[in-house]
């Protein structure tokens, strides 16, 4: 079975400082791996996604994340937050092997960038 | 990025009442669509997965009789809640995916109220 952690229920940050949220997986075969933001009474807004190639990957408002097989991580940066920035993160997982279309999310994380 | 429209965005509905959600793929063709369900201030579960023209695959513990879905075109897929409960007052999400390793993208979500 395929799942995903995502560690932290509540990450703050100061505008202007990095941001890191966590999270770690596990699946049969190689991950297909997906971070998503939800705001208020919205639905999810895709990220990035890593599926092969680099293990450094940017995606949409400056995120980027970085694949770490070995850790079986795959956490969200950013180098410099903004208040709207602030809202709820997916992590999701497919994994290659079994499962089929389904993606896995993790719990979420509450991000909030404060002045 | 691609667009999914869900409609309504928000319902208010007596018990007993049958309820139609749409979801719909604006500028793609949906090979699969996903419908989950989030209780306040948790993940996304996965109900449900749909592929065009065939019947929907339900996840354990999911009401098949219940939660009705219909995936007629491969832009098109509806979820019915049939006789509304207040215990099935939550935020209902679709997703929708092109290709094996395409991203999901999502819907904006619909508030469900029973009353």
């Amino acid at each position: 079975a395929q799942s995903v952690a995502q560690p932290e229920d509540q990450v703050n940050v100061a505008e202007g400082n990095p941001l890191t949220v966590k999270c770690t997986y596990s699946v049969s075969g190689n991950p297909y791996l997906f971070w998503y933001v939800q705001y208020p009474n919205r639905g999810l807004q895709f990220l990035l996604k890593y599926i092969t190639g680099d293990n450094l990957v940017k995606g949409s408002y400056g995120f980027e994340a970085e694949f770490n097989k070995s850790q079986t991580s795959f956490h969200l940066k950013k180098p410099s937050a903004l208040v709207s920035d602030s809202a709820l993160y997916f992590c999701a997982v497919r994994g290659t092997r079994g499962g089929g279309n389904k993606l896995t999310f993790g719990t979420g994380t509450q991000l909030k960038v404060e002045l | 990025g691609a667009v999914v429209s869900q409609h309504p965005s928000r319902v208010i509905c007596k018990s007993g009442t049958s309820v139609k959600i749409e979801c719909r793929s604006l500028d793609f063709q949906a090979t699969t669509m996903f419908w989950y369900r989030q209780f306040p201030k948790q993940s996304l579960m996965l109900m449900a997965t749909s592929n065009e023209g065939s019947k929907a695959t339900y996840e354990q513990g999911v009401e098949k009789d219940k939660f009705l879905i219909n995936h007629a075109s491969l832009t098109l897929s509806t979820l019915t809640v049939a006789s509304a409960h207040p215990e099935d007052s939550s935020f209902y999400i679709c997703s929708a995916k092109e290709g094996a390793q395409s991203e999901a993208f999502f819907g904006q979500g619909t508030r469900l109220t029973v009353v």
